[in-house]
């Protein structure tokens, strides 16, 4: 089952502008991951937060996560056409071994 | 440095056929390994991991198989595929210790 939900399902906005993609999940996480995808390729790991964590920033990118309201926004400032990309939220499930994942937001960056 | 290999990139294949997709993971020991299936434009779906040699957990009932005859190899596996069964799939592994995920490039399959 998948537990996060990527808002919004799709998002396209200038060059230079920023992007915000939400994720809300349903249970109790130890952390939450943000990870992108280019067309017809896999997945690349972007950051990890910790459900202690209330916000991360990684060059552009700046992550923030509600455990009380059970959601995560990701940010990418002065975004570019090489961001063109969906983007995914996992949670670590009920074991060790597993990722629970959101469908995705599909980001495109217009030129 | 850890490097993950997935072959092959694209492949067309009749209904009714077999079909085998290979996993192997380099610079590392005893990963967890996985095998997700995504369709067009929609998240992944956990189909089958494995946290040791001959050690298969299956997620999603189904027509395909997978196989760790390995410590770093991980098989993808179906006797007979159905149209269903189109998609691009996706291996990766982490450590165990670890949460993050390396994904391998990507087969997409296309049953007709």
């Amino acid at each position: 089952s998948q537990q996060g939900e990527e808002d919004p399902q799709a998002l396209s906005i200038q060059e230079g502008e920023n992007a915000t993609m939400n994720c809300s999940y349903k249970t109790s996480i130890n952390n939450l991951q943000w990870y992108r995808q280019n067309s017809g390729r896999g997945l690349v790991h972007l950051i990890l937060i910790r459900s202690n964590e209330r916000e991360k920033h990684s060059g552009r990118l700046r992550v923030t996560l509600d455990t009380s309201k059970k959601s995560s926004s990701l940010l990418i400032t002065a975004s570019r056409a090489a961001d063109t990309a969906s983007y995914f939220c996992a949670t670590d499930g009920w074991n060790n071994y597993q990722l629970i994942w959101g469908a995705g937001t599909k980001l495109i960056i217009k030129p | 440095s850890q490097t993950i290999h997935q072959w092959p990139a694209t492949l067309v294949q009749p209904v009714g056929s077999p079909l085998s997709l290979e996993c192997t993971v380099e610079g590392t020991s005893n990963p967890n390994l996985y095998w997700y299936r995504q369709a067009a434009g929609r998240g992944l779906q956990l189909l089958f991991y494995s946290v040791g040699i001959g050690q298969i957990s299956s997620e999603v009932p189904q027509n395909l198989s997978a196989s760790r005859p390995q410590d770093r190899q991980f098989i993808l596996s179906s006797k007979k595929l159905l149209l269903s069964d189109s998609g691009f799939y996706l291996c990766a592994w982490k450590a165990p210790q670890n949460e993050k995920l390396f994904f391998g490039s990507g087969t997409q399959l296309s049953v007709l």
